[in-house]
């Protein structure tokens, strides 16, 4: 079976702040992707960033950050200098060999 | 990029009647593409999968006669909600992926289509 979980329903922050979001997954699948998605009001997903089960190397783009440890189980995101327009809802999946899991997301709010 | 495309955008119907939403992959042949559910304040839930030119596989606990799944050609899916019931009120969305049978490392996902039932 595979499972997401993101353990924090809601965060808040004040801008300028530095904030992490925790996902730990669960598979039985060898080969396998994660990703990170942002969910703003309007509703549509926005692709943030993909990593195959074999690349273990973490990831900076900008503010953000990726930090997979597979001896953990987990994916987690940091959002360096948050800033008001990263408020929204951040999922983190799990793609496997039937569709994506979804874990149940984290509400980040930033205040200014 | 890629770009899925997913029609209506919102739809208000009464209890009772079918509703039809489609779900086009716009510059690149989608041989797999799922359909997921988000109720408010919750995550997306896969519904089904489907395979153009064959059946569609629901996940545990969605009625296949009432969302029916259409994969016809590379480009296009639709979901049809079926006597429609308040309970059906939700946020639909598809994505389309390439890979086959492999796992799932690329997917583009659709706007969505916010489904109202009255």
């Amino acid at each position: 079976a595979q499972k997401v979980t993101q353990a924090q329903t809601e965060i808040s922050v004040v801008e300028k702040e530095d904030v992490t979001l925790d996902c730990v997954y669960e598979t039985r699948d060898t080969t396998y992707y994660l990703f990170w998605y942002k969910q703003p009001p309007s509703g549509e997903l926005v692709f943030l960033i993909r990593r195959n089960s074999f690349d273990e190397q973490n990831e900076i783009s900008g503010r953000y950050s990726w930090n997979f440890q597979k001896s953990t189980s987990s994916f987690n995101f940091t959002i360096t200098a948050s800033q008001v327009v990263d408020s929204a809802v951040y999922f983190c999946a799990l793609s496997g060999r039937r569709g994506m899991r979804f874990g149940a997301g984290t509400r980040l709010t930033v205040k200014p | 990029g890629a770009v899925v495309s997913q029609h209506p955008s919102r739809v208000i119907c009464k209890s009772g009647t079918s509703v039809k939403i489609e779900c086009r992959s716009l510059d690149f042949q989608a041989t797999t593409m799922f359909w997921y559910r988000q109720f408010p304040k919750q995550s997306l839930m896969l519904m089904a999968t489907s395979n153009e030119g064959s059946k569609a596989t629901y996940e545990q606990g969605v009625e296949k006669d009432k969302f029916l799944i259409n994969h016809a050609s590379l480009t296009l899916s639709t979901l049809t909600v079926t006597s429609a019931h308040p309970e059906d009120s939700s946020f639909y969305i598809c994505s389309a992926g390439t890979s086959g049978n492999r796992p799932r490392d690329t997917q583009y996902f659709g706007p969505g289509t916010r489904l109202t039932v009255l």
